[in-house]
């Protein structure tokens, strides 16, 4: 069985300052797929970042960076130079590939706030 | 990017009523789409997987008789909640794979439920 954890249900960081979002996971599954999702108050998910379980690299898009520790089993997202925009829902998730069924189980997420 | 569209965004319904929602890929071929299912600050709740052509696979819990999943083109899934109740009032989102992609699923922007 697959399970997302997200322990910070509330975040909140100064415009500008760099943050980090928790993200931990658990499976049996040697192939899976990691995704962060922002959705702000709107209800879209947008899609943020991958990182798949053999990359040898953390990912990075632009702002956003993955920092993979597979040991640890963990996929915190980092968000630098945080933007009033960056407000919203932030959700991480898991696809297991073994199983070819492509299904995301998703975290509890985290609401994050960017003060002015 | 690959843009998936749902129709329609809002709907009110009375208890008792049938209510389709329409999750279309634009540009792209989705041989499997999926639906999620999001109460007010909770996290998506895989409903079920549509592949083309096929019988819907339902998650755990979830009533097939009751959400009704037809995905009769690689660009078009229907999910159709049959005598709704108010229990049923949440945001439904679907998300479409890409049918040569790699991992990521393309979400649409929710329909938002409200059953009276």
């Amino acid at each position: 069985a697959q399970k997302i954890t997200q322990t910070q249900p509330g975040m909140f960081v100064q415009e500008k300052e760099a943050v980090t979002l928790d993200c931990t996971y658990d499976t049996s599954d040697p192939s899976y797929g990691l995704f962060w999702y922002k959705q702000p108050s709107s209800g879209e998910m947008i899609f943020l970042i991958y990182q798949g379980s053999y990359d040898q690299q953390n990912a990075t898009e632009g702002r956003y960076s993955l920092n993979f520790q597979k040991a640890r089993k963990s996929a915190n997202l980092v968000i630098s130079a945080s933007q009033l925009g960056d407000s919203a829902m932030y959700f991480c998730a898991m696809s297991n590939f073994q199983t070819g069924a492509n299904n995301l189980f998703f975290g509890t997420g985290t609401r994050l706030t960017v003060i002015p | 990017g690959a843009v998936v569209s749902q129709h329609p965004s809002w709907v009110i319904c009375k208890s008792g009523t049938s209510v389709k929602i329409e999750c279309r890929s634009l540009d792209f071929q989705a041989t499997t789409m999926f639906w999620y299912r999001q109460f007010p600050k909770q996290s998506l709740m895989l409903m079920a997987t549509s592949n083309e052509g096929s019988k819907a696979t339902y998650e755990q819990g979830v009533e097939k008789d009751k959400f009704l999943i037809n995905h009769a083109s690689l660009t078009l899934s229907t999910l159709t909640v049959t005598s709704a109740h108010p229990e049923d009032s949440s945001f439904y989102i679907c998300s479409a794979l890409e049918a040569r992609g790699q991992n990521e699923q393309f979400f649409g922007p929710g329909t938002r439920l409200t059953v009276l």
